[in-house]
């Protein structure tokens, strides 16, 4: 089964250092997804690309972040002078992108800063 | 994009159907119904997706009535395994329902 793969699963990390994790799609998806989630809530959508293209971020998404997609198959996002607020699991998702094509999702990223 | 409540939780035994409701009272035309399962650790399982009537698939079904104001995932004869949180989105998932708040869930107990 060639899921949504992400890496690493955790990553510990001191404030102030530089992040960045890894999302390999399922191959025939043309959009990606990041979402971040915090404990005791759902998935908030940080921003999503359809093939290299990054079509939206959100607001949650601050200047410290950056999302690249190149080439349209992977994916990474950064985050630059990590803070303890980021501590959070970090998610990615894909999709073919045609009508209502459900998203499915890695088993994500777990940042906890200290 | 469409606000959504479901129950927090809910407690169910070994066996039992479960019924999860979701209310959307503001849900747009073009707007789908899309559950998912999530598990400790690890990222969110699309269980089934709908637009009204009734959906059925070799996990669930679900039931959406003709105002669609509300639906309704069905889980038949649950085990210890079900044990999850469930997720009710609804939006144009092609044309930012991706960007939808998933809200706190429904964390389902099933117990032996």
């Amino acid at each position: 089964d060639t899921g949504v793969s992400q890496d690493p699963r955790h990553k510990i990390t001191k404030r102030g250092q530089n992040v960045t994790f890894r999302c390999d799609p399922i191959s025939e998806h043309n959009r990606l997804y990041w979402y971040r989630q915090t404990l005791g809530q759902g998935p908030e959508f940080l921003t999503y690309f359809q093939n290299e293209a990054q079509l939206e971020k959100s607001r949650l998404l601050s200047d410290r972040f950056s999302a690249e997609r190149p080439k349209g198959s992977f994916s990474t996002l950064e985050i630059q002078r990590t803070e303890q607020g980021d501590s959070a699991m970090y998610l990615c998702a894909s999709s073919f992108g045609g009508n209502n094509s459900p998203l499915h999702f890695g088993n994500g990223t777990r940042l906890t800063v200290t | 994009l469409a606000k959504t409540t479901q129950p927090i939780s809910m407690d169910s035994y070994e066996g039992q159907e479960v019924n999860i409701t979701c209310s959307h009272n503001n849900i747009a035309t073009n707007d789908y119904i899309t559950w998912y399962q999530q598990f400790p650790s690890q990222g969110p399982r699309f269980i089934i997706q709908g637009y009204k009537t009734k959906v059925t698939n070799e996990v669930a079904s679900l039931f959406i009535p003709a105002d669609r104001k509300s639906s309704t995932l069905s889980l038949p004869r649950v085990s210890l395994s079900d044990t999850a949180v469930y997720y009710c989105l609804v939006g144009d998932l092609h044309t930012g329902g991706f960007k939808t708040i998933f809200g706190a869930g429904t964390r389902l107990f099933v117990k032996a």
